[in-house]
């Protein structure tokens, strides 16, 4: 079936760089998708990606694709306190609907 | 529009209760997902919706979960009876095409 895996913890001082790493399964996925959760919230679509793209870029947000290696990443540039949250990795069902979510990655930006 | 709403947002009950959580989705949306959050897991589909007609509901745990949508503006996730394993967050997602799901902000659920 359908796995995502995610690291589950990025510390990052702000201003710098960070850089959330996905690893899926399912090679036909058509989307892939970034989530954003804060504290006591649910997920909100951060971005998503086109299977047949290799990057796309979004202001701060930078989603690379390597189909090859089923491997996503997002990066955030100039990383601002109110970034931090979970980040969530997610890829379709087989059956091309529900979504399958990573265990998210709890990002940390220290001041 | 409000958005998808879930109520209780904070559920406390004792081993053995029934515990109902409830959604409304956004008008116009014709997928409900139901999801669960726990440390350990992450985020489990337990069951989702489409125009009201459950398609797939392999993530629900046992049978003590019962979900139910009567209509499009409403759905239903029960658990009975209930145990402290079942502790979580439970978030209600809808959906218009699949391709994005707005989720509620959650029902966190204690069993003691």
């Amino acid at each position: 079936g359908e796995d995502v895996e995610q690291s589950l913890f990025l510390s990052v001082r702000e201003g710098d760089s960070s850089v959330i790493n996905c690893t899926y399964t399912d090679s036909s996925s058509t989307y892939l998708y970034w989530y954003k959760q804060e504290p006591g919230a649910g997920l909100q679509l951060l971005t998503y990606i086109f299977s047949n793209m290799d990057m796309k870029q979004d202001q701060r947000l930078t989603v690379l694709l390597n189909k090859k290696d089923k491997h996503l990443s997002l990066r955030i540039a100039d990383t601002q306190t109110g970034d931090s949250a979970i980040y969530f990795c997610a890829e379709r069902d087989q059956a091309g609907t529900a979504l399958i979510f990573g265990k998210g990655t709890t990002l940390s930006v220290s001041s | 529009d409000a958005g998808v709403i879930q109520s209780p947002r904070h559920e406390v009950t004792e081993m053995g209760q029934e515990v109902t959580l409830r959604c409304k989705p956004i008008s116009g949306h014709d997928y409900l997902f139901w999801y669960r959050q726990t440390m350990m897991r992450g985020l489990e589909l337990l069951i989702y919706f489409n125009n009201n007609v459950p398609i797939d509901d392999s993530g629900m745990p046992e049978d003590r979960f019962s979900a139910k949508m009567p209509n499009a503006s409403f759905s239903t996730l029960k658990i009975q009876p209930s145990e402290p394993r079942d502790s979580a967050v439970y978030f209600c997602a809808s959906s218009s095409d699949t391709s994005k799901l707005f989720f509620g902000s959650g029902t966190q659920l204690s069993v003691l």
